[in-house]
């Protein structure tokens, strides 16, 4: 099915530790961003692509970090886990002039 | 600053009543609004785009309005029903930029 895949779900993570959240599409959209959403607060940009090898920092994009090398898959990287981590991620992907296709979304605790 | 604010909050209506949500926005210039439908634990879905000069756009049940005077936009939901209960977010996306600018969201719930 066409759409956003994120991976995981859900994760724990201690304080400190580093992972990476995975997010692929398969509509040949040009536009990538990564969000977190946190309760009583709109959806915040954390990291955006205009294209493969091109990103850019988006509203609260420290302790975070993001690559593109192809146009599917743009994964975000926490490299040193904080509570102030814990939240909700999305990643969404739009073509020219389309709305964003949102993935499921990963609940992060980092504990 | 760019700001898009909701109200309410949050909203509980009895299944198959009319409700209306508002949504305020600063951004400017202004490109598009679009209403996005929320379910518990999902990622935001597309229910409505408008630009500057549209008005009014319906989704189903779903009716959107937009006054870009006043900067304001509505979305109406005609006849609830349970699976409405959802967060209703309200984005706003400014001329010649990729990024949005989303507002808080209302909590909705329809009660049988």
């Amino acid at each position: 099915n066409a759409g956003v895949t994120q991976t995981p779900k859900f994760q724990v993570l201690k304080t400190g530790q580093s992972m990476t959240l995975q997010c692929a599409q398969d509509m040949n959209h040009e536009y990538m961003s990564w969000y977190r959403q946190d309760p009583g607060m709109g959806l915040r940009l954390i990291h955006y692509s205009v294209g493969a090898g091109i990103t850019d920092q988006g509203e609260v994009p420290n302790g975070y970090n993001v690559s593109r090398s192809t146009t599917e898959d743009f994964p975000l990287r926490l490299l040193s886990a904080a509570p102030s981590q814990t939240s909700v991620y999305f990643c969404a992907s739009s073509g020219t002039g389309l709305g964003y296709t949102f993935g499921s979304g990963t609940r992060l605790t980092v504990v | 600053k760019n700001q898009v604010e909701q109200s309410p909050q949050s909203l509980i209506i009895l299944e198959g009543k009319n409700c209306t949500l508002q949504c305020n926005y600063t951004v400017s210039p202004f490109s598009n609004l679009r209403w996005y439908k929320q379910d518990t634990g999902r990622g935001p879905v597309s229910l409505t785009i408008m630009t500057f000069s549209e008005n009014t756009k319906s989704n189903g049940r779903y009716t959107a309005t937009l006054d870009a005077d006043t900067k304001q936009s509505s979305l109406h939901i005609t006849a609830s029903q349970l699976s409405d209960s959802a967060s209703y977010i309200c984005v706003v996306i400014g001329s010649g930029t990729y990024k949005y600018i989303f507002g808080t969201g209302t909590r909705l719930k329809v009660l049988a």
